[in-house]
């Protein structure tokens, strides 16, 4: 059965310091989709990355950065010089290819951040 | 500004009334989703509409009832609700598979109270 876990339910931080959000998933599929979503107060969930099985590159965009190793399983999503508008819910979610439409979603990660 | 608009953005219901929450996007996507969100936990897949037609139907009680009426609209009935599900309801659309555009695009959500 496929499954997310982000084992860190809040992280605070102060501005500028690294943050490391951890994402763990299981699938039995070979081929799947991984996605990272923020969820600021206003309650949408604004789409961030998404990634398929085949493609470990790791990726960056501007302060983000996403390491993909499948060999653990991880899908880990670092903000560098970190801001307070980054304050928000991340979570990490998995789709499998027999099944593209049903996004399952880790529990997610409360990151605040701290002027 | 999401591109996605669910109205209302707030409503209080008693358990005996009938109400409807409505969720419109123009981005011409294919897929039509409705996500329900307790607090402090992720979203939860109760609906896909795909080309108007339910593709998937979560095991969702039928005190909800999904509506398509077109391609932009998507309408979430409710009746005889009970206070525990009182929520966030997240509507979504996406433009072809994960496979090929990575992306759902969420509305800010209703919240939902339910004395």
């Amino acid at each position: 059965a496929q499954k997310v876990t982000q084992a860190q339910t809040e992280i605070s931080v102060v501005e500028k310091e690294d943050v490391t959000l951890d994402c763990v998933y299981e699938t039995r599929d070979t081929t799947y989709y991984l996605f990272w979503y923020k969820q600021p107060p206003s309650g949408e969930l604004v789409f961030l990355i998404r990634r398929n099985s085949f493609d470990e590159q790791n990726e960056i965009s501007g302060r983000y950065s996403w390491n993909f190793q499948k060999s653990t399983s991880s899908f880990n999503f670092t903000i560098t010089a970190s801001q307070v508008v980054d304050s928000a819910v991340y979570f990490c979610a998995l789709s499998e290819a027999v099944n593209t439409d049903k996004l399952i979603f880790g529990t997610g990660t409360r990151l605040q951040v701290f002027p | 500004d999401t591109e996605v608009t669910q109205t209302p953005k707030h409503l209080v219901m008693g358990m005996t009334n009938k109400k409807s929450l409505k969720c419109e996007q123009h981005m011409g996507h294919r897929a039509m989703y409705w996500y329900k969100q307790k607090a402090k936990k992720p979203p939860e897949l109760m609906f896909v509409y795909s080309y108007e037609k339910l593709s998937i139907n979560e095991s969702v009680p039928s005190r909800f009832s999904p509506e398509c009426p077109n391609s932009s609209l998507l309408n979430l009935h409710l009746h005889a609700l009970q206070p525990e599900d009182s929520a966030l309801y997240l509507c979504a659309s996406a433009n072809g598979r994960y496979s090929d555009t990575g992306e759902l695009f969420f509305g800010e959500g209703s919240r939902l109270t339910v004395l």
